[in-house]
């Protein structure tokens, strides 16, 4: 079966620590996506990725990071400089950037809690 | 300031007809994308819309109005499963996706 993964579902830390979720395809896609997701707002683009080894800043790149080593995978880490860290978070990939139709298909979502 | 709107939350009856609509404004357009989200899961696809016009796929469809600015998605035979977040979201000139804050949809018996 292929598809995104996420993990883990539900996550808790404390603040000033940072934290990194995992997000893997095996869709073989080119581009991957961080997403922040809260209450009333629609999805913001965090950081993505068009291509190993290359990565860009989303709306709200600000207090995170990211690396893309490998295809398959598209790790996100949450800093202590992001000031306001909870939030549900999704990670998402499509066949490559520059086309009209580009369906992206999204992982579980990770729902960081900052204590 | 999103230049993307959605009405935040619809009510409807089972077995109904509901339209939600999605108004938007961008110089650049690739394209406009409606997804489902069930409460705490993924966003799922449910249709695609670049040309003018209605499409139709079983029970779901969308339509496009480039030169207003305007989309909607219509579904038919409300089912109790069919509550949930309805989110629109426009491909802009860069290909990225411009997201709307999403429609809940709440489906009464």
């Amino acid at each position: 079966d292929g598809g995104i993964t996420q993990s883990p579902k539900y996550l808790f830390r404390k603040e000033g620590q940072n934290v990194t979720l995992s997000c893997e395809q095996n869709l073989n896609h080119d581009a991957m996506y961080w997403y922040r997701q809260d209450p009333g707002q629609g999805l913001r683009l965090i950081y993505y990725s068009q291509i190993v080894n290359d990565f860009q800043k989303g709306d709200i790149a600000e207090g995170y990071s990211v690396s893309r080593e490998k295809k398959e995978s598209f790790p996100l880490t949450v800093t202590s400089a992001q000031k306001n860290p909870t939030a549900f978070y999704l990670c998402a990939s499509s066949i490559g950037e520059g086309l009209a139709y580009n369906e992206q298909f999204f992982g579980p979502g990770t729902r960081l809690t900052v204590l | 300031g999103q230049n993307i709107d959605q009405p935040t939350e619809m009510t409807a009856t089972e077995g109904a007809i509901v339209q939600i609509n999605c108004t938007y404004q961008t110089s650049g357009f690739n394209g406009l994308f409606w997804y489902q989200q069930h409460a705490g899961e993924a966003p799922t696809f449910l249709s695609y819309n670049v040309l003018d016009g209605l499409e139709e796929k079983g029970r779901f469809s969308s339509f496009l109005s480039r030169s207003k600015g305007y989309s909607y998605l219509l579904l038919k035979e409300l089912q109790m499963k069919d509550s949930a977040s309805y989110l629109c979201a426009y491909m802009d000139s860069n290909y990225q996706l411009i997201w709307g804050a999403g429609t809940k949809l709440i489906i009464k018996p």
